[in-house]
This record gives structure tokens, sequence and C-alpha cells, in this order.
């Protein structure tokens, strides 16, 4: 079954300005994780965030957790046309072994 | 040198065919996982496999059969193929299971007429 959902499913921006994408879960969770996808190509990761840490940041990047609210952002600061991509959220099922995959967010950056 | 590769890369069949996708990983991990990524984008966990054991089997059709030769190897073998496995698939590899990153395939796309 689907653990992420985020939203929004579609983003459009001009170089220079900020996206952010935002992820929800049903269930409790180890970490969080954030990856994206170029067109055609295979899953890169991007970061992790443990469910004790609320915020975390690498580079452009930064992610938050609120785990009470079973919700997480991505935020990507200075967007370029290279940031152009689909975005996922994953989360691990109860601390499974399991990495279930949201939907993503297709975020679209105009040069 | 590509740390998870797969082939082919592009796989047009007939329906009714069995065909085979490999997968091969550099990284020394001791899991390995395969996804299927529909025409929506939505990423499902198929099989995983560590050291050569299976962890994770989803509901899946029993035409799909994963087999792990060594941890470095997964391979995914489908028979009688059906127009709604036309999917892109993806082979992962991670080290320590769901609590560390996955590294990715760049996916294999299968075509069934």
């Amino acid at each position: 079954s689907q653990q992420g959902e985020e939203d929004p499913q579609a983003l459009s921006i001009q170089e220079g300005e900020n996206a952010t994408m935002n992820c929800s879960y049903k269930t409790s969770i180890n970490n969080l994780q954030w990856y994206r996808q170029n067109s055609g190509r295979g899953l890169v990761h991007l970061i992790l965030i443990r469910s004790n840490e609320r915020e975390k940041h690498s580079g452009r990047l930064r992610v938050t957790l609120d785990t009470s609210k079973k919700s997480s952002s991505l935020l990507i600061t200075a967007s370029r046309a290279a940031d152009t991509a689909s975005y996922f959220c994953a989360t691990d099922v109860g601390g499974s072994e399991k990495l279930v995959f949201g939907k993503g967010t297709k975020l679209t950056v105009n040069p | 040198d590509t740390a998870v590769s797969q082939t082919p890369k592009y796989l047009v069949t007939q329906m009714g065919n069995d065909k085979s996708i490999k997968c091969e990983q550099n990284l020394g991990h001791d899991t390995m996982y395969w996804y299927k990524q529909d025409s929506k984008k939505f990423l499902k966990i198929m099989f995983s496999y560590n050291n050569k054991e299976l962890i994770i089997n989803e509901t899946v059709p029993n035409r799909f059969s994963p087999k792990s030769p060594d941890k470095a190897h997964l391979n995914l073998h489908i028979n009688s193929l059906e127009l709604g496995d036309s999917a892109v698939y993806f082979c992962a590899s991670s080290q320590g299971g769901s609590t560390g990153e996955l590294f990715f395939g760049e996916g294999s796309r299968l075509t069934v007429l």
C-alpha cells in the first residue's frame, strides 16, 4: 500500500525562485528519505532524515520532518534549470526493510 | 564504473513471451531490490533480497520470479508476459536495508505488445 503522498503533483517555477514540496505519510517511521529522478533515469538519493531529527540541510536543500503531523517538506533554494526533475519521498513502513515511495512531485524550473 | 547496472535498458516483446532482466551491483551491498515504476511514475517495491535470501515478496503475480545467484546479482524473470507488465523496472541496492540510502540502476523499460 502507498505510504507517502507528495504535494503538489506538479510545480513550475522560474530560475532563482525557491521550490517547496511536501510529503505526508501514514504510519510510524524510522527515517524519511528524498530522491530525485531526472527524466528517463534512475532515482538518486538526496537526503535522509531520521525520526528524531526535525531539520536537515545539504547544500541548497533543506528538509524538515514533523512526526506529530506525519509530514515532511523539501525546500530547494535558488533553483536552477538543472533542478528540473521528479522528487520522491520514501519511508520505511513501521521500521521494516521495505522502503515505500510516494507518487512524486514533478518540478519544472524555467530558465 | 557503474554502481548498479541493469540489462537490457530497453526490451520490446510480444504478449506471452518470457523475458529476463539482469542486475549487478559493485558496491558490496548486502541488500538488493526490484521496483516497478508504472506510466504514472508510481514506484512500487516487488522483491528484496538480503545476502541471497528473499526478505520481501510483495503481492506480485507468480509469473515474476527473482533469482539471486550471489549478493552482487539479482535477476528478474517474467513468464507469460502481459500488456500490464509494461513498465520501467528498477534494480536498487543498499547497505543495511531501509535504514540507508538506496542506489538505483538506470532502469529497464519493458514494452509488451
